[in-house]
């Protein structure tokens, strides 16, 4: 089965930081990817979305993120944080393999802008 | 182009009661998701609905839940007798097309308290 782990459940960043935000996942195959951000009382916005190809991709307001099958890892990192980038950060798996359509989660990221 | 609806926003039942959660998809997408997120927790799969049809229910409890995505009109997560370990926000998202490659968009979510 697959799963996800995001080891940091909090992050604190200074405004204007670089920020780096880790997730490894467990899965047999080629994975798809994907980065979500939600905000307090607020459903989930896609940020990017790994498939195939090149391994970094890009995403909404500023962010990126790396996947790397030999360490089983799709960290996300965004050069210069901003206030408004305060929120819960999740990774997720979707499933390459045909019938089970649902994402994986992991846990979420709570990330803490310090002025 | 409205987005995902959900509703309502907020649900207070007492144990015993029903619950009966709504979802509209975005426009011109068929395939529901539902989610739900318990405290402190990221997101877990409950089921997959396509017009009329259950397609992955893997996720789902056993007892007291189902879920139903009619021809006609939203679909609807239904929880009988419900329990103070069912207090969670359930999220929807809804996709133009099968497979966990399609991005599924996200409603604002139903936060249920049971007291």
């Amino acid at each position: 089965a697959q799963s996800v782990t995001q080891p940091d459940i909090h992050i604190t960043v200074s405004e204007g930081a670089s920020l780096e935000l880790r997730c490894n996942y467990s899965y047999g195959a080629t994975p798809y990817l994907f980065w979500y951000v939600q905000s307090p009382g607020q459903g989930l916005q896609l940020l990017l979305k790994y498939f195939s190809g090149d391994t970094l991709v890009q995403g909404i307001k500023g962010f990126e993120a790396e996947f790397k099958r030999s360490q089983s890892s799709f960290n996300l990192r965004k050069p210069s944080v901003h206030w408004s980038d305060a929120a819960e950060y999740f990774c997720a798996v979707g499933y390459s393999g045909g019938g089970a359509d649902g994402l994986t989660f992991g846990k979420g990221t709570h990330l803490i802008i310090q002025p | 182009n409205a987005g995902v609806m959900q509703n309502p926003r907020h649900l207070v039942r007492r144990r015993g009661q029903e619950a009966r959660l709504r979802c509209s998809p975005m426009k011109g997408h068929s395939h529901v998701y539902w989610y739900r997120q318990l405290p402190e927790e990221g997101l877990k799969f409950m089921v997959y609905l396509q017009k009329e049809n259950i397609i992955d229910e893997s996720g789902m409890p056993k007892e007291r839940f189902s879920a139903e995505f009619p021809k006609e009109g939203p679909s609807i997560l239904r929880i009988q007798q419900v329990v103070r370990g069912d207090s969670a926000a359930y999220f929807c998202a809804s996709s133009n097309a099968q497979g966990s490659y399609n991005e599924q968009f996200f409603g604002p979510g139903t936060r249920l308290t049971v007291l």
